[in-house]
Protein backbone atom coordinates (compact mmCIF):
# COMPACT_ATOMS: atom_id res chain seq x y z
CA UNK A 1 0.00 0.00 0.00
CA UNK A 2 0.93 3.53 -0.88
CA UNK A 3 1.47 5.83 1.88
CA UNK A 4 3.69 5.95 5.01
CA UNK A 5 3.41 3.67 7.55
CA UNK A 6 5.13 2.95 11.43
CA UNK A 7 5.60 -0.45 12.84
CA UNK A 8 4.25 -1.15 16.08
CA UNK A 9 1.81 0.37 16.76
CA UNK A 10 1.82 -0.09 20.45
CA UNK A 11 4.98 -1.40 22.33
CA UNK A 12 5.56 -2.40 26.18
CA UNK A 13 9.35 -1.86 26.88
CA UNK A 14 11.29 -2.06 30.36
CA UNK A 15 13.79 0.80 31.75
CA UNK A 16 17.23 0.00 30.18
CA UNK A 17 15.97 -2.16 27.26
CA UNK A 18 16.75 -1.17 23.43
CA UNK A 19 13.77 -0.62 21.72
CA UNK A 20 13.42 0.29 17.61
CA UNK A 21 10.42 1.90 15.87
CA UNK A 22 10.26 1.66 12.15
CA UNK A 23 8.74 4.02 9.30
CA UNK A 24 8.55 3.40 5.71
CA UNK A 25 7.36 5.24 2.76
CA UNK A 26 6.59 4.03 -0.74
CA UNK A 27 6.74 8.31 -2.35
CA UNK A 28 10.91 7.84 -2.40
CA UNK A 29 10.15 11.68 -0.68
CA UNK A 30 13.59 13.13 0.29
CA UNK A 31 12.89 13.99 4.17
CA UNK A 32 12.05 12.26 6.63
CA UNK A 33 11.16 13.50 10.61
CA UNK A 34 11.02 11.53 13.50
CA UNK A 35 8.67 13.72 16.61
CA UNK A 36 7.67 12.70 20.03
CA UNK A 37 4.65 14.11 20.84
CA UNK A 38 3.59 14.86 24.78
CA UNK A 39 0.74 16.64 26.35
CA UNK A 40 1.89 20.30 27.17
CA UNK A 41 4.21 19.87 24.56
CA UNK A 42 3.05 19.66 21.34
CA UNK A 43 5.38 18.15 18.82
CA UNK A 44 8.85 18.25 19.19
CA UNK A 45 11.19 17.51 16.45
CA UNK A 46 14.01 14.43 17.12
CA UNK A 47 15.50 14.12 13.84
CA UNK A 48 15.12 14.14 10.77
CA UNK A 49 16.97 13.27 7.64
CA UNK A 50 17.03 15.06 4.23
CA UNK A 51 18.50 11.70 2.10
CA UNK A 52 19.89 8.48 2.30
CA UNK A 53 22.90 9.27 5.15
CA UNK A 54 21.97 12.33 5.93
CA UNK A 55 20.84 12.75 9.25
CA UNK A 56 20.33 15.57 11.54
CA UNK A 57 19.40 16.56 15.14
CA UNK A 58 15.99 18.36 15.91
CA UNK A 59 15.24 19.75 19.33
CA UNK A 60 15.36 16.82 21.30
CA UNK A 61 17.88 14.21 20.29
CA UNK A 62 19.56 12.69 23.47
CA UNK A 63 18.65 9.04 24.33
CA UNK A 64 17.85 8.45 20.53
CA UNK A 65 19.59 7.63 17.31
CA UNK A 66 18.69 7.22 13.70
CA UNK A 67 19.96 6.01 10.62
CA UNK A 68 18.70 6.14 7.02
CA UNK A 69 20.50 3.44 4.71
CA UNK A 70 17.39 3.60 2.37
CA UNK A 71 15.27 6.63 1.01
CA UNK A 72 12.24 4.40 2.44
CA UNK A 73 13.01 3.65 5.56
CA UNK A 74 14.23 5.53 8.54
CA UNK A 75 13.87 3.54 11.64
CA UNK A 76 14.39 5.29 15.21
CA UNK A 77 16.39 3.59 18.30
CA UNK A 78 16.22 4.10 21.98
CA UNK A 79 19.13 3.22 23.04
CA UNK A 80 18.36 2.35 26.85
CA UNK A 81 14.81 3.38 26.97
CA UNK A 82 14.30 5.68 30.43
CA UNK A 83 10.58 6.57 31.41
CA UNK A 84 10.82 9.56 30.20
CA UNK A 85 11.13 8.38 26.89
CA UNK A 86 7.13 7.44 27.20
CA UNK A 87 5.14 9.25 24.48
CA UNK A 88 3.51 8.93 21.45
CA UNK A 89 6.07 8.80 18.25
CA UNK A 90 5.15 10.19 14.99
CA UNK A 91 7.43 9.35 11.47
CA UNK A 92 6.38 11.82 9.15
CA UNK A 93 8.32 12.55 5.16
CA UNK A 94 7.99 15.12 2.64
CA UNK A 95 9.27 15.85 -1.00
CA UNK A 96 11.22 18.88 -0.16
CA UNK A 97 11.86 20.57 3.87
CA UNK A 98 8.97 23.59 2.98
CA UNK A 99 6.24 21.32 1.61
CA UNK A 100 3.42 19.12 3.26
CA UNK A 101 4.95 16.68 5.61
CA UNK A 102 2.98 13.02 5.58
CA UNK A 103 2.49 11.82 8.64
CA UNK A 104 2.12 8.20 10.45
CA UNK A 105 -0.71 6.94 12.25
CA UNK A 106 2.12 6.81 15.19
CA UNK A 107 3.63 4.54 17.62
CA UNK A 108 2.62 4.16 21.25
CA UNK A 109 5.55 3.76 23.35
CA UNK A 110 5.06 3.26 27.31
CA UNK A 111 8.56 2.57 29.59
CA UNK A 112 7.65 0.64 32.60
CA UNK B 1 14.66 31.36 17.71
CA UNK B 2 11.41 30.44 16.10
CA UNK B 3 8.31 29.43 18.06
CA UNK B 4 4.62 29.64 17.39
CA UNK B 5 1.89 30.33 20.15
CA UNK B 6 -1.66 28.81 20.22
CA UNK B 7 -4.24 29.17 22.48
CA UNK B 8 -4.53 27.18 25.55
CA UNK B 9 -7.42 24.70 24.57
CA UNK B 10 -9.91 23.08 24.91
CA UNK B 11 -12.10 24.80 23.26
CA UNK B 12 -15.71 23.81 23.36
CA UNK B 13 -18.07 24.92 20.66
CA UNK B 14 -21.86 23.71 19.96
CA UNK B 15 -22.43 22.76 16.36
CA UNK B 16 -22.44 25.32 13.56
CA UNK B 17 -20.96 27.96 16.06
CA UNK B 18 -17.96 30.39 14.50
CA UNK B 19 -14.57 29.37 15.56
CA UNK B 20 -11.16 30.90 16.16
CA UNK B 21 -8.55 29.69 16.81
CA UNK B 22 -5.18 31.95 17.34
CA UNK B 23 -1.85 31.74 16.46
CA UNK B 24 1.00 34.05 16.74
CA UNK B 25 4.81 33.60 15.51
CA UNK B 26 8.55 35.02 16.72
CA UNK B 27 10.81 34.13 13.36
CA UNK B 28 13.20 36.24 11.77
CA UNK B 29 11.97 36.57 8.23
CA UNK B 30 9.08 35.58 6.37
CA UNK B 31 8.16 31.41 7.20
CA UNK B 32 5.96 29.13 5.31
CA UNK B 33 2.94 29.11 7.90
CA UNK B 34 0.73 25.74 8.02
CA UNK B 35 -2.49 24.53 10.07
CA UNK B 36 -2.33 20.68 10.52
CA UNK B 37 -5.50 18.55 11.81
CA UNK B 38 -4.85 15.64 14.06
CA UNK B 39 -8.40 13.38 14.53
CA UNK B 40 -8.64 11.18 17.55
CA UNK B 41 -5.93 8.26 17.14
CA UNK B 42 -4.38 9.37 13.71
CA UNK B 43 -1.64 11.41 13.04
CA UNK B 44 -1.55 15.04 11.58
CA UNK B 45 -2.33 16.11 8.20
CA UNK B 46 -2.55 19.55 6.47
CA UNK B 47 -5.21 21.26 6.62
CA UNK B 48 -3.86 24.57 4.83
CA UNK B 49 -1.07 26.53 4.33
CA UNK B 50 -0.21 30.34 3.07
CA UNK B 51 3.84 30.66 2.11
CA UNK B 52 3.66 34.46 1.82
CA UNK B 53 2.40 37.57 3.59
CA UNK B 54 -1.28 38.56 2.46
CA UNK B 55 -2.20 35.28 1.23
CA UNK B 56 -5.19 33.27 2.39
CA UNK B 57 -5.32 29.06 2.56
CA UNK B 58 -8.39 27.33 2.85
CA UNK B 59 -9.51 24.16 2.71
CA UNK B 60 -12.90 22.00 4.06
CA UNK B 61 -14.71 25.74 5.36
CA UNK B 62 -11.50 26.56 7.02
CA UNK B 63 -9.59 29.51 6.32
CA UNK B 64 -5.78 31.16 7.37
CA UNK B 65 -4.35 34.43 6.18
CA UNK B 66 -1.32 35.06 6.78
CA UNK B 67 -0.66 38.76 8.56
CA UNK B 68 2.72 39.84 8.42
CA UNK B 69 2.12 42.88 10.64
CA UNK B 70 0.56 40.84 13.28
CA UNK B 71 2.98 37.89 12.88
CA UNK B 72 -0.41 35.76 12.91
CA UNK B 73 -2.35 32.96 11.44
CA UNK B 74 -5.80 32.88 13.10
CA UNK B 75 -7.99 29.65 12.01
CA UNK B 76 -11.88 30.41 11.58
CA UNK B 77 -14.26 28.57 10.18
CA UNK B 78 -17.84 30.05 9.85
CA UNK B 79 -19.72 27.08 11.09
CA UNK B 80 -18.08 23.95 12.92
CA UNK B 81 -19.66 20.49 12.67
CA UNK B 82 -19.13 17.71 14.98
CA UNK B 83 -17.07 16.13 12.84
CA UNK B 84 -14.04 19.04 13.44
CA UNK B 85 -13.66 17.61 16.78
CA UNK B 86 -9.97 17.23 16.65
CA UNK B 87 -6.52 18.71 17.52
CA UNK B 88 -5.80 21.91 15.44
CA UNK B 89 -1.59 23.06 15.11
CA UNK B 90 -0.39 25.56 14.00
CA UNK B 91 3.50 25.57 12.43
CA UNK B 92 5.70 27.62 10.38
CA UNK B 93 9.24 26.89 8.51
CA UNK B 94 11.59 28.45 6.28
CA UNK B 95 12.71 28.03 2.97
CA UNK B 96 16.28 28.67 3.76
CA UNK B 97 18.72 28.89 6.17
CA UNK B 98 17.44 27.31 9.14
CA UNK B 99 15.36 24.63 7.90
CA UNK B 100 13.49 23.12 9.98
CA UNK B 101 9.60 22.96 11.31
CA UNK B 102 8.51 24.36 14.03
CA UNK B 103 5.24 23.54 15.86
CA UNK B 104 2.90 25.02 18.23
CA UNK B 105 1.37 22.67 21.48
CA UNK B 106 -1.53 22.37 19.27
CA UNK B 107 -5.29 23.45 20.45
CA UNK B 108 -7.69 20.83 21.38
CA UNK B 109 -11.30 21.60 19.62
CA UNK B 110 -14.77 19.90 20.95
CA UNK B 111 -17.81 20.14 19.39
CA UNK B 112 -21.01 19.47 21.11
CA UNK B 113 -24.07 18.63 19.29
Amino acid sequence: DAGITQSPRYKITETGRQVTLMCHQTWSHSYMFWYRQDLGHGLRLIYYSAAADITDKGEVPDGYVVSRSKTENFPLTLESATRSQTSVYFCASSEDIIYEQYFGPGTRLTVT
Amino acid sequence: GNSVTQMEGPVTLSEEAFLTINCTYTATGYPSLFWYVQYPGEGLQLLLKATKADDKGSNKGFEATYRKETTSFHLEKGSVQVSDSAVYFCALIFSGGYQKVTFGTGTKLQVIP
